[in-house]
């Protein structure tokens, strides 16, 4: 069975720095073809593409927040760490993680997702 | 980024209806579509891939198709626990950009 649980602080200061984490079973970043994304959803707006770890420890971002983001994985610890620098009020929502299969024709899929976290950030 | 649109926006309707929600894409994603189901508080599920796969365990009633930039989802048959929030992601090039949701009412 998989799972995937997001965990990290609820209220952040405007300005700092968050820090979540993924923690997973079922599943393991040293196998080739794995990974795990980074995807936040704030009120009233669309889910958004925040980063991706391969399991060879590639790395993509979104673009527009790329600057401001680092998604690291501890294979041991079956963690994924996601850090957001700079956090801004727009920032607040709710930030999941989910799990990518790589599928034979090479199309990537996200069919488990974490339940959640939710990060306010305010002053 | 690829953007991503929906119509429509929300859509009421009834048990036993026919539901079809449309997704287009800015730019050609070729096959590389997926949509999902979100209920509130909850995560997104995977209901169908590469736009006409279904995923393992979703029901039958749940049907998609397309290709490029104009896509569908079809429900056939509405049921109960069928109304929630409707959400397709392009798979073709990271950022996979999502739509904005249609949201399946009672009526």
């Amino acid at each position: 069975q998989i799972t995937l649980k997001e965990s990290g602080p609820a209220l952040v200061r405007p300005t700092q720095t968050v820090t979540l984490t993924c923690t997973f079973s079922g599943f393991s970043l040293r196998n080739s073809g794995e990974g795990v994304g980074w995807i936040r959803q704030s009120p009233g707006k669309a889910l958004e593409w925040l980063a991706l770890i391969y399991w060879d420890d590639d790395r993509r971002y979104s673009p527009s927040l790329e600057s401001r983001l680092t998604i690291t994985k501890d294979t041991s610890k079956n963690h994924v760490v996601l850090t957001m620098t700079n956090l801004d009020p727009v920032d607040s929502g709710t930030y999941f993680c989910a799990q990518r299969v790589l599928m034979p024709n090479g199309l990537s899929i996200y069919p488990h997702w974490g339940p959640g976290t939710l990060v306010t950030v305010s002053s | 980024d690829i953007q991503m649109t929906q119509s429509p926006f929300s859509v009421s309707a009834s048990v036993g209806d026919r539901v079809t929600i449309t997704c287009r894409a800015s730019q050609g994603v070729s096959n590389w579509l997926a949509w999902y189901q979100q209920k509130p508080g909850k995560a997104p599920k995977l209901l169908i891939y590469e736009a006409s796969t279904l995923q393992s365990g979703v029901p039958s009633r749940f049907s998609g198709s397309g290709s490029g930039t104009d896509f569908t989802l079809t429900i056939s048959s509405l049921q109960p626990e069928d109304f929630a929030t409707y959400i397709c992601q392009q798979a073709n090039t990271f950022p996979f950009t999502f739509g904005p949701g249609t949201k399946v009412d009672i009526k």
